[in-house]
This record gives C-alpha cells, structure tokens and sequence, in this order.
C-alpha cells in the first residue's frame, strides 16, 4: 500500500470554474476525512465518511462543496463556482475505526493545493 | 469552540539544541497526537498519545499526555536539520469527534 493518495497536486483555476479533487485512501480503511488548510493555519475539518455514508459536514462547507465516497472506497470533492476564498490546500486523511475505544489514528495524503484566479 | 492554543507561531534553534513544545487548550480531550508538516506535504503522525499521563518516545521524540487532558508537550533532543518542519498537535473529545488541530509551530535549525 503506497499511503493516501491525491490528485491533482495542484489546480490552478479562474473564478466561477468548477474543481473535483480525488483522494485514494488506505485499501484496508472505513474512514475518509477532508480537510482544508490555508496558509499559517492548521488542517480544518471538513467532512468525514465512514464506508460510503457521509457522517458530518462541517459549517464550512458550503453549498458548492460536495463530497462523495461512491463505493467505500475513493472519494472526490467537488467545488462548483469557485471563489478567490477557496485557494488553499485540501487535505484527505483516511483511518480504520476499529472499536469505540480504539484509536482513530489519521494518515493524511500529501494534499491538492488549488489556486483560484 | 474548542481550540488548540500553539505558541509562539515560530522558533529557531541551534543544531544539537533540545525544544519542547507546549499545546494548550480550556477543554478536556481523550487523544493527543503530534503530526510534522514539510512545505507542499500533508501532516505526518510523529506520536499518538492515549491516557492522561502518559510518556510516549518515538527516538529523539518524546511527547506526553497532560494530567488534566488540557494540554500535552512535545519533546525533541540533539535536533537535527531534518527536524524543520511545521509541528501540530491535534487532539480528540471522542472515539466519534472530529480531530482539531492547533495552527502549528514552525521549527527552525540553524546548522
């Protein structure tokens, strides 16, 4: 297993495009997270799912945030209509919940930085 | 809401110098981790801390659990060059809550 994968790398795109961002995670993990973070801030929560069902959304993602997880298995982010405001890096993370006592260890992919003009 | 209180945003040491670092927070959390960040990268897992308390060393690191779940350090002896990065601690309410991250500490080595 090579770790969470994402991709692009980097999206540099004009104001009003769309973007979907694809995030690969550890075969063996229920869990898939996004996160945002912006420069001199740490990793903001997004959204999390376990499997394929999205559990939270956070207030920060708005409307023209989705976020999908098709099958359990990759998931994909999608902002509609972007905005200058929406340039930062976005984070996947995957982990594998095991118990309610076991710990929920996230490894996070080197992240999808996007550039909007 | 909660928040992970990190400070100062910045600090530089020499080669072979130890630092600790303090997280802070007014709430009570149930896991610590400590993550390193290198420019253009995601965060990676240093240490993982379960039970109030506790020590944990991972080589030249070593992290603890605060006693009132407030709060944890991070420990690094005889730093290195390598050792410059941005340094997070995240911690936890739950097995179901959502991982909060301080806004990190950026470490510097001067050869």
């Amino acid at each position: 297993d090579t770790g969470v994968s994402q991709n692009p790398r980097h999206k540099i795109t004009k104001r009003g495009q769309n973007v979907t961002f694809r995030c690969d995670p550890i075969s063996e993990h229920n869990r898939l997270y996004w996160y945002r973070q912006t420069l001199g801030q740490g990793p903001e929560f997004l959204t999390y799912f376990q499997n394929e069902a999205q559990l939270e959304k956070s207030r920060l993602l708005s409307d023209r945030f989705s976020a999908e997880r098709p099958k359990g298995s990759f998931s994909t982010l999608e902002i509609q209509r972007t905005e200058q405001g929406d340039s930062a890096m976005y984070l996947c993370a995957s982990s594998y919940k095991r118990n309610r006592a076991g710990a929920n260890v996230l490894t996070f992919g080197a992240g999808s930085r996007l550039t909007v003009l | 809401g909660q928040q992970l209180n990190q400070s100062p945003q910045s600090m530089f040491i020499q080669e072979g110098e130890d630092v600790s670092m303090n997280c802070t927070s007014s709430s009570i959390f149930n896991t610590w981790l400590w993550y390193k960040q290198d420019p253009g990268e995601g965060p990676v897992l240093l240490i993982a801390l379960y039970k109030a308390g506790e020590l944990t060393s991972n080589g030249r690191l070593t992290a603890q659990f605060g006693i009132t779940r407030k709060d944890s350090f991070l420990n690094i002896s005889a730093s290195i060059p390598s050792d410059v990065g941005i340094y997070f601690c995240a911690a936890y309410t739950g097995a179901n809550s959502k991982l909060t991250f301080g806004k990190g500490i950026t470490l510097s080595v001067r050869p």
